[in-house]
């Protein structure tokens, strides 16, 4: 299976601050990395897919970059609503596998 | 509008069974692999199981493979997962999505205790 490491697991930020979360595969899995933000009693949200592809409707605050094994997701100037958890994802192979999650927290 | 609505979930005891359903709407269905994943309290996101669009193809996590089954019903738009031999560790959020990951449900609540 392949492991998806995130980094740090959590963190502690101000409103404007860029925030950025990383995510490493145990091996390549090219571009097939989504990135979703979660926040609490609520389903998952798809923010980045294929990596760097920003999904329909999100802020442009948001942006994703990587290939291989190793991606990061921005947040160019954090805003209230961004407090939450955020999740990396492979869709290389089966099985799906998600990173540990990185949980976004107030200042 | 794309809308998947779970239900089914509730209490069982070690050792049983329960169904989980989402009905699927929106969007042409069976034209979708569909998933599973879940979500134990306070822990993070797993993927359970995938099935393609006309029903003939599916995936497990080793942790549920030979106890869960996923099926669909592309007639009545639903998507299943049938559940057995529950166990503790089984206790989670389940959430289905579609392939596209862009559309997920509410999430049931599946409880295995005694």
């Amino acid at each position: 299976d392949i492991q998806m490491t995130q980094s740090p697991s959590s963190l502690s930020a101000s409103i404007g601050d860029r925030v950025t979360i990383t995510c490493r595969a145990s091996q390549s899995i090219s571009t097939y990395l989504n990135w979703y933000q979660q926040k609490p009693g609520k389903a998952p949200k798809l923010l980045i897919y294929a990596a760097s592809s920003l999904q329909s409707g999100v802020p442009s605050t948001f942006s994703g970059s990587g290939s291989g094994t190793d991606f990061t997701l921005t947040i160019s100037s954090l805003q209230p609503e961004d407090f939450a958890s955020y999740y990396c994802q492979q869709s290389y192979t089966i099985p799906l596998t998600f990173g540990g999650g990185t949980k976004v927290e107030i200042k | 509008e794309v809308q998947l609505v779970e239900s089914g979930g509730g209490l069982v005891q070690p050792g049983g069974s329960l169904r989980l359903s989402c009905a699927a709407s929106g969007f042409t269905f069976s034209n979708y692999w569909m998933h599973w994943v879940r979500q134990a309290p306070g822990r993070g996101l797993v993927w359970v199981s995938r099935i393609n669009g006309d029903g003939s193809s599916t995936n497990y996590a080793d942790s549920v493979k030979g106890r869960f089954t996923i099926s669909r019903d592309n007639a009545k738009n639903t998507l299943w997962l049938q559940m057995n031999s529950l166990r503790a560790e089984d206790t989670a959020v389940y959430y289905c999505a579609r392939v596209l990951w862009d559309y997920w449900g509410q999430g049931a609540l599946v409880t295995v205790s005694s």
